[in-house]
């Protein structure tokens, strides 16, 4: 089965700055890459996704890449502001089998 | 488009106690998913359902789980004899029902048991 591995688990960056966030899965059947924002005592939030065939795609400071030879994608948040503080997840999707990493959790500190 | 509701949100139960939770997903949403999550941890699959046949379920999913989603609408998780380890946040998401798409979260159900 899939297996999706994220790092960093804790990044602390300085508002204004920008955050990357890396994924790798293992496998190569999986073609949705979604990115979730789950903040304290919600549940996790879509911020973004991409599917297999694009390799990058980008909605206003928020970013993803996406490496298919590789196995990995990554989150690129720019400008960052202090409510972009929370935890966010990759996820990697094939044949409806959705596997999330670890979690990152992000604090951006004013 | 009211978004996934989860009841209850707390629930505190003892030891070998049985649970229920309750989820209503977005309407006209013909998928609902169960996920567990524990602290540190991203979300792991437990089962889905495509209306009210349940197509997959985790082997995370020992026999003391059961789930149901009688008339393709809400579900409900019914965990039996209760184990500490069985404390985690419970999950609930739905989609549309075209697979490999974006799932819609519910709040939560988090589960404590002494």
């Amino acid at each position: 089965g899939e297996n999706v591995e994220q790092h960093p688990s804790t990044l602390s960056v300085q508002e204004g700055d920008s955050a990357v966030i890396k994924c790798t899965y293992s496998d190569s059947a999986s073609n949705y890459f979604p990115w979730y924002k789950q903040e304290l005592g919600k549940g996790p939030q879509l911020i973004i996704d991409i599917r297999s065939n694009v390799g990058e795609k980008k909605d206003q400071r928020i970013a993803v890449t996406l490496n298919k030879t590789a196995k990995h994608f990554s989150l690129h948040i720019t400008e960052t502001q202090p409510e972009d503080s929370a935890v966010y997840f990759c996820a990697a999707s094939s044949n409806n089998d959705m596997r999330f990493g670890a979690g990152t959790r992000l604090t951006v500190k004013p | 488009d009211t978004g996934v509701s989860q009841n209850p949100r707390h629930k505190i139960t003892k030891r070998g106690q049985n649970v229920t939770f309750r989820c209503d997903p977005i309407s006209e949403h013909n998928r609902l998913y169960w996920y567990r999550q524990t602290l540190g941890q991203g979300p792991e699959f437990l089962t889905y359902f495509q209306n009210e046949a349940q197509l997959e379920k985790s082997r995370l999913l020992s026999d003391r789980f059961s789930a149901e989603r009688p008339k393709g609408s809400f579900s409900t998780l019914e965990i039996q004899r209760t184990e500490q380890g069985d404390s985690a946040m419970y999950l609930c998401a739905s989609s549309r029902g075209q697979g490999n798409e974006k799932l819609f979260f519910g709040s939560g159900t988090q589960l404590s048991v002494l």
